[in-house]
């Protein structure tokens, strides 16, 4: 089973539709990420989560919110759904450096893709 | 903010030795990653480097030159299995209301292709 789990792995919907998608992690770390992916641009941070209580705006935030769950769930929400957020989104955990790793390695889900009409 | 370069797309052998060139701009650098992407596949963690110099890790090495603002991703021995997206990810300090946070931004990839 994958330490970091997504779902959906595809959805597609229609504008203005609310869409959820859902990390859950079993890697034990605290903090959590999620990134957006597009031809051409890379991956984009939309939000991040250092713990339950603490959650921050990455570079493109508009038009989405997130919740932490718990420490180990937390949940991409787009309120109200457009063409343009059609990507590839990741769900990521790092832990603080105390694993062996360098701090700030990021462990990726594999990803949901959706599909905005 | 933070400005990250790296080539869009190159192409080599099998057999032979490619680099790939990361170039950044960024305040409070706090390290440097790169991850490989297949396509439709999660990235996956290759290398790090915080202190100037070069990282090796079997077929893989990645070196660092904080002062020029400057990474590279060598890979040697291609295999066909390295044709795969290599993301350049840079770390810096980031200051926050809860304190100070440390974020990796990404480049754009550079998808290389391994011809037989």
């Amino acid at each position: 089973d994958a330490d970091v789990t997504q779902t959906p792995r595809n959805r597609i919907t229609k504008t203005g539709k609310r869409i959820m998608l859902e990390c859950s992690q079993t890697k034990g770390h605290d903090r959590m990420y999620w990134y957006r992916q597009d031809p051409g641009l890379g991956l984009r941070l939309i939000y991040y989560s250092f713990d339950v209580k603490d959650i921050n705006k990455g570079e493109i935030s508009d038009g989405y919110s997130v919740s932490r769950q718990a420490q180990a769930k937390f949940s991409l929400s787009l309120e109200s759904a457009i063409p343009n957020q059609t990507a590839l989104y990741f769900c990521a955990t790092s832990d603080r450096g105390n694993s062996g790793g360098p701090a700030g390695e990021l462990f990726f889900g594999e990803g949901s893709r959706l599909t905005v009409l | 903010g933070q400005n990250i370069d790296q080539p869009t797309e190159m192409t080599a052998t099998e057999g032979a030795i490619v680099q790939i060139n990361c170039t950044y701009q960024t305040s409070g650098f706090n390290g440097l990653f790169w991850y490989q992407q297949h396509a439709g596949e999660a990235p996956t963690f290759l290398s790090y480097n915080v202190l100037d110099g070069l990282e090796e890790k079997g077929r893989f090495s990645s070196f660092l030159s904080r002062s020029k603002g400057y990474s590279y991703l060598l890979l040697k021995e291609l295999q066909m299995k390295d044709s795969a997206s290599y993301l350049c990810a840079v770390r810096d300090r980031r200051f926050l209301t809860s304190g100070s946070a440390r974020q990796l931004t990404f480049g754009s990839g550079t998808q290389l292709t391994v011809l037989p």
